[in-house]
């Protein structure tokens, strides 16, 4: 099945600071979700980036679907955006419906 | 909040309990998910149904049994786990399969004495 690769793993950033989390996957796709999932545990939509650009107010998101992989953008982080970020696709192959999860990006934010 | 509720949001139970988790979604959608996630693991797939059919069933063991009554409905009965199986249920509905968005629950977080 489909790999699905995030980094870096674990991010500490003071507030303020930007940053900027990959995905790569290795088949093509025709979903890309971003979600950001809060202590409580509640996956929260970010984007859905099969290509392009998307922006929405400190996030933006990038996916280059031909060289396989996103890159999500957190700009003048806060202690609210601390959470685990996770990338998941769909293989584009015939019939599949299956969300492949990465592993996250664990963000914790500083004051 | 995402259109997609989960009862009850904790849930302790022992192995010998017959107990059942409700997702309900108020999107219109027409295909509903189940995903497990344990500790240090990614979320994995469950069980899928589109049109209240069963279109998913990833090997989960038995004594997970699925129910769709509708299309807002899903439910997940649970009886004889065991303690490998506490971890966080989370639902899910898409308008349609193959891509397209999908909105996920609070989740059930599920401790097996």
């Amino acid at each position: 099945g489909i790999q699905v690769e995030q980094s870096p793993p674990d991010l500490i950033l003071q507030e303020g600071a930007n940053s900027t989390l990959r995905c790569n996957f290795s088949d093509s796709v025709n979903n890309l979700q971003w979600f950001h999932q809060n202590p409580w545990g509640q996956l929260i939509n970010l984007f859905y980036i099969p290509s392009g650009t998307k922006q929405n107010g400190r996030l933006s998101a990038t996916t280059v679907a031909t060289e396989r992989y996103s890159l999500l953008y957190i700009s003048s982080s806060q202690t609210t955006d601390s959470g685990v970020y996770f990338c998941a696709v769909v293989d584009s192959g015939a019939g599949s419906y299956q969300l492949t999860f990465g592993k996250g990006t664990k963000l914790s934010v500083i004051p | 909040e995402t259109g997609v509720t989960q009862t009850p949001r904790h849930l302790v139970m022992g192995m010998t309990n017959k107990k059942s988790l409700k997702c309900e979604q108020h999107l219109g959608h027409n295909a509903m998910y189940w995903y497990k996630q344990s500790a240090k693991k990614p979320l994995e797939l469950m069980f899928v149904y589109s049109l209240e059919e069963r279109v998913e069933n990833n090997s989960v063991p038995s004594r997970f049994s699925p129910e769709c009554p509708n299309s807002s409905h899903l439910f997940l009965h649970l009886h004889t786990l065991q303690p490998e199986d506490s971890a966080l249920y989370l639902c899910a509905s898409s308008q349609g399969l193959l891509a397209n968005e999908q909105f996920f629950g609070p989740g059930t977080r599920l401790t097996v004495l």
